[in-house]
């Protein structure tokens, strides 16, 4: 089945420590986003890439990273400099065809805290 | 800039219809669609529909959309325990890919 896969499920960050979470999807999809939930505030976009070896900062950046070596993977640092990285994180990804119906589809989120 | 407005809850009785109200500002949206996110759980795309059009319905969902107003609208006919999770409206502006999302509406499901 394809599909978009977050792992961990849950993380737990130490003080000064940069973690990373992954995002793999099997679906072909030429774009692919995170967002960050909070309660109460809806999705928010941090990064976002259209093609391999690109990629944008979207609306809160600040004290994230990303890469998009292959087309398959997306991976999101959460860095030190992130003060509040306590959050629910969503990877998503879409076809990127022009102005073509393109819903976005979700991975099933990494929840992260803090130690 | 864009912007898209829900309330945060609704409450319904199992078996009511249950209607989820989102407003847009963005006059060249293309297309606008509707999620579902279950608790622990990413978005599932539910429905979409496009700019030209009024009304799509699917099953027990029915989606309204008035572009004079910029008001669109899902109905949940015959409302379940398990329809209980937050609803997200999302649009796509013109020349563009990425959404806009509402900050989602907890729908909660009583007996």
């Amino acid at each position: 089945d394809g599909g978009i896969t977050q792992s961990p499920k849950y993380l737990f960050r130490k003080e000064g420590q940069n973690v990373t979470l992954s995002c793999e999807q099997n679906l072909n999809h030429d774009a692919m986003y995170w967002y960050r939930q909070d309660p109460g505030q809806g999705l928010r976009l941090i990064y976002y890439s259209q093609i391999v070896n690109d990629f944008q900062k979207g609306d809160i950046a600040e004290g994230y990273s990303v890469s998009r070596e292959k087309k398959e993977s997306f991976p999101l640092t959460v860095t030190s400099a992130q003060k509040n990285p306590t959050a629910f994180y969503l990877c998503a990804s879409s076809i990127h065809r022009g102005s073509s119906n393109q819903p976005q589809h979700f991975g099933d989120g990494t929840r992260l805290s803090i130690l | 800039g864009e912007d898209v407005e829900q309330s945060l809850f609704l409450s319904v009785r199992e078996g009511d219809s249950s209607v989820i109200n989102c407003t847009y500002t963005d006059s060249s949206s293309t297309y606008l669609y509707w999620y579902k996110q279950e608790p622990g759980a990413g978005l599932q795309l539910l429905t979409y529909i496009f700019s030209n059009m009024d009304m799509k319905q699917d099953q027990r969902l029915t989606v309204l959309l008035n572009k004079k107003d910029k008001h669109l609208s899902l109905r949940i006919a015959d409302t379940q325990t398990g329809d209980s999770a937050i609803y997200f409206c999302a649009e796509t502006p013109g020349g563009s890919y990425i959404p806009t999302f509402g900050r989602g509406t907890s729908l909660i499901v009583h007996p």
